[in-house]
């Protein structure tokens, strides 16, 4: 069955990096793209990035662009999110999700990023 | 940029009823537009992509319908394990979610 870990959230200063890990399994990675989507706390869900299966093309929502960069490494079946000059706005819980054409259509639990002084 | 507005934001419900949850884009989006249901602490769920169609696995009290800028997601008959905090997506220009409606039991 289809299974995506997120791990690598923590406490993080404002202005220091974090890279966050989705670890994929039970279908075969290269083959979809990846999204990250995020939730601040007591807010809804909000998109961040989506990753081609290639790793060709990139997108991100405009409040991370220039910040936070996806990538993949398709041999460790693994998708990534390093996230610069973090802010306290980033704050939130981080998740995975599969690309299926224009669906969303499996999502980790996510991992917690907190940004405090 | 495309917003998408969810109403109500929340909704208190009876077993049984029927719910309707509506979801409106600031410009046409034909029908690409989903819906996912988000517990607390669970991964969220797909339940409806390209606006009418039933994911795979999800009951069918769940549906949509809708296209241009106006949707709606209906359960029609609310069970207890349907409390959760429900969102659209839009993906005719990358992607956005409403502001979620949360569905509570009354």
């Amino acid at each position: 069955q289809v299974q995506l870990v997120e791990s690598g959230g923590g406490v993080v200063q404002p202005g220091r990096s974090l890279r966050l890990s989705c670890a994929a399994s039970g279908f075969t990675f290269s083959s979809f793209g990846m999204h990250w989507v995020r939730q601040a706390p007591d807010k809804g869900l909000e998109w961040v990035a989506l990753i081609w299966y290639d790793g060709t093309k990139k997108y991100y929502t405009e409040s991370v662009q220039g910040r936070f960069t996806v990538s993949r490494d398709s041999s460790k079946n693994t998708l990534y999110l390093q996230m610069d000059s973090l802010r306290a706005e980033d704050t939130g819980v981080y998740y995975c999700a599969r690309a299926y054409s224009s669906r969303l259509d499996y999502w980790g639990q996510g991992t917690l990023v907190t940004v405090s002084s | 940029d495309i917003l998408m507005t969810q109403s109500p934001s929340s909704l208190s419900a009876s077993v049984g009823d029927r719910v309707t949850i509506t979801c409106q884009a600031t410009q046409d989006i034909s029908n690409y537009l989903n819906w996912y249901q988000h517990k607390p602490g669970k991964a969220p769920r797909l339940l409806i992509f390209d606006a009418s169609h039933v994911q795979t696995g999800v009951p069918s009290r769940f549906s949509g319908s809708g296209s241009g800028t106006d949707f709606t997601l209906t359960i029609s008959s609310l069970q207890p394990e349907d409390i959760a905090t429900y969102y659209c997506q839009q993906y005719v220009h990358l992607y956005t979610f409403g502001q979620g409606t949360k569905l509570e039991i009354k």
